[in-house]
């Protein structure tokens, strides 16, 4: 079946230090993969995807992730993390079985940087 | 441009009423979908549409309806709330085509009891 995992309930991390919010993937073909940040009581934010091309690919807000297809992963990262980056970060996968594309969603991650 | 709004943003319902879910996009945007989200879970998908008239179930659509007259609006209807539909509700939309990239409406948390 294909699915979405997101390991970590929580990360924390100190204001400066680099950040990395995992997520692993499964799916028939290429996938086409996902990160959306979600801010107190606000709605989903797109952060950037990865369809094909560079392994890293570079979204909003400094944030960046690398593609590792044998590992079947795609993880956000950010070099230096802000008190600011503190939210709930969603990886996503498109549904490759669906003609529509919907997307299969992780359970998120909350994210803590810490002054 | 407003994006996608919702409204409410907040209600409490008593069992076995009926509320209806407001969603309007102005981006003229074909695709439309509603959500759930749980606490601790990820995003359900309760119902989506591919364009004006045209609306198809996801993963969690018992207990809920929609309609599709127009490509702004997509209200999502509970007939008879019940406590398993306290959430907090999420439409989003996209543009067909290459970008998947789906926008969101702020959310309505909606409580059952």
């Amino acid at each position: 079946a294909q699915s979405v995992a997101q390991p970590e309930d929580q990360v924390n991390v100190a204001e400066g230090n680099p950040l990395t919010v995992k997520c692993t993937y499964s799916v028939s073909g290429n996938p086409y993969l996902f990160w959306y940040v979600q801010y107190p009581n606000r709605g989903l934010q797109f952060l950037l995807k990865y369809i094909t091309g560079d392994n890293l690919v570079k979204g909003s807000y400094g944030f960046e992730a690398e593609f590792n297809k044998s590992q079947t992963s795609f993880h956000l990262k950010k070099p230096s993390a802000l008190v600011s980056d503190s939210a709930l970060y969603f990886c996503a996968v498109r549904d490759m079985k669906d003609s529509n594309y919907q997307l299969i969603w992780g359970a998120g991650t909350k994210l803590i940087i810490k002054p | 441009n407003a994006g996608v709004t919702q409204t409410p943003k907040f209600r409490i319902l008593k069992i076995g009423q009926s509320m209806t879910l407001q969603c309007t996009q102005d981006m003229n945007h074909n695709y439309m979908y509603w959500y759930r989200q749980d606490p601790g879970m990820g995003l359900k998908l309760i119902y989506y549409s591919v364009g004006a008239g045209i609306t198809d179930k996801g993963e969690v659509p018992n207990g809920y309806n929609v309609s599709r007259s127009t490509t702004e609006d997509f209200p999502l209807r509970l007939e008879l709330a019940a406590p398993s539909q306290t959430s907090v509700y999420f439409c989003a939309s996209r543009l067909t085509g290459g970008n998947y990239e789906q926008y969101f409406g702020p959310g309505t948390r909606l409580t059952v009891t």
